[in-house]
């Protein structure tokens, strides 16, 4: 158990449907990330918080729409999504100065 | 953001034999990061080297760097059939400060 929990931690949704992944840690950190990880390729950093503010959007599609309510939460908003948008979805958080970070386990997502 | 890349892409060993994985990366660095991910799971921190350290041991793990070499490794002594999983490193320097990324990393299997 590292700190950082995640729900659902499975999830089948359709190209139409609205869906939203939940991030939640109580270590005290600061910062917070989503990162997607999809079959054979290198985990992508989505999307970086720190003391609430965004300070990365590494070009992800507006389909993704972060909230970062507190320091403590972090939501991924899921809406017309696509099959290959498919993969397993990490949230993390860290102290702002990134040294080690602490992983959920994550949500599986299928997108039909 | 820089990210490392780990040799091999696969390792496969038997339970008691060591286990060596490497990582290069490009650009100048503060720390050097190492992860583990069981399958399926989120990744969890092993170990952190700084740029003016040159080894690091935690119990099993021995970590060295060679910033020279633009590279460092990471030894698993004595291996288990429970260290099967992917080894991830990241860079941390300059623009990747609080935003790691990481490569496809090193498969490790370890027959019992």
């Amino acid at each position: 158990e590292t700190g950082v929990t995640q729900t659902p931690r499975h999830l089948v949704m359709g190209m139409t449907n609205k869906k939203s992944l939940k991030c939640e840690q109580h270590l005290g950190h600061n910062a917070m990330y989503w990162y997607k990880q999809s079959a054979k390729k290198p985990l992508e950093l989505m999307f970086v918080y720190n003391f609430k503010e965004q300070t990365e959007n590494n070009s992800v599609p507006s389909r993704f729409s972060p909230e970062c309510p507190n320091s403590s939460h972090l939501f991924l908003h899921l809406h017309t999504l696509q099959p290959e948008d498919s993969a397993l979805y990490l949230c993390a958080s860290s102290h702002n100065d990134g040294t080690e970070l602490f992983f959920g386990s994550g949500t599986q997502l299928s997108v039909l | 953001s820089q990210q490392g890349e780990e040799d091999p892409q696969a390792l496969s060993i038997q339970e008691g034999e060591n286990a060596t994985m490497n990582c290069s990366y490009k650009t100048s660095i503060n720390n050097l990061q190492w992860y583990r991910q069981n399958s399926g799971r989120g990744l969890v921190h092993l170990i952190l080297i700084r740029s003016n350290e040159r080894e690091k041991h935690s119990g099993r793990l021995r970590v060295t760097l060679d910033t020279s070499k633009k590279s460092s490794s990471l030894l698993i002594t004595a291996s288990r059939a429970a260290d099967t999983a992917s080894y991830f490193c990241a860079p941390v320097g300059g623009t990747s400060y609080g935003k790691l990324t990481f490569g496809q990393g090193t498969i490790l299997t370890v027959h019992p």
